[in-house]
């Protein structure tokens, strides 16, 4: 069975400097998708960025990249220029072809001013 | 584009009552539906997968009698809890996958904001 891990309940980082967050998952699967989603509070699940297994260069989406390492199954989020709106729950999500999304237990990220 | 809507926003009703949650894609066909569950600060915990005319698929330990799913049309999937408790307070949340994605990112859900479920 496939799992998703996030080891940091919650973090919080100063605004304008960089956070990254953890993920780590288990499959014996050789072609499947990451994502990392942000629920705001108002709880509105948005997509910040996905990555294909099979694409060896990490995703970024402007502020938002990803470390993709496949062989260690580590997918963390790295937030560069942390703003106020980053404030949010994210969550890293795993899927293969014609299964469910596994989420991870969330990461409770706060940005300070 | 790749629209999900959810209604009611927020619902209240009496224990014993009935209550009909609406998940609808706008802007696209959605042959396969996914309805969650979310508590405070956890994650979503998938409830069932709906696919446009056939039965939905239940996960363990979701009572398919209490939460009733029909995805009538490929636009249109709607959960209904049957003899709310308030135990069955939540925020539910569904989710759709677009039939005319290319293949790369068919495995994309959008999410529609969520109904939170109050029982009293």
């Amino acid at each position: 069975a496939q799992t998703v891990t996030q080891s940091q309940p919650e973090m919080s980082v100063q605004e304008a400097e960089t956070v990254t967050l953890s993920c780590t998952y288990d499959t014996s699967e050789n072609n499947y998708y990451l994502f990392w989603y942000k629920q705001p509070p108002s709880r509105q699940m948005i997509l910040v960025i996905r990555q294909e297994a099979y694409k060896q260069q990490n995703a970024t989406e402007n502020r938002f990249s990803v470390n993709f390492q496949k062989a260690a199954k580590s997918f963390s989020l790295k937030i560069s220029d942390s703003q106020l709106g980053d404030t949010a729950m994210y969550f890293c999500a795993f899927i293969f072809y014609g299964n469910k999304l596994v989420f991870g237990a969330g990461t409770i990220l706060r940005v300070k001013s | 584009g790749a629209v999900v809507s959810q209604h009611p926003s927020w619902v209240i009703c009496k224990s014993g009552t009935s209550v009909k949650i609406e998940c609808r894609s706008l802007d696209f066909q959605a042959t396969t539906m996914f309805w969650y569950r979310q508590f405070p600060k956890q994650s979503l915990m998938l409830m069932a997968t709906s696919n446009e005319g056939s039965k939905a698929t239940y996960e363990q330990g979701v009572e398919k009698d209490k939460f009733l799913i029909n995805h009538a049309s490929l636009t249109l999937s709607t959960l209904t809890v049957t003899s709310a408790h308030p135990e069955d307070s939540s925020f539910y949340i569904c989710s759709a996958r677009d039939l005319g994605m290319v293949a790369g990112l068919s495995y994309e859900q959008y999410f529609g904001p969520g109904t939170r479920l109050t029982v009293t």
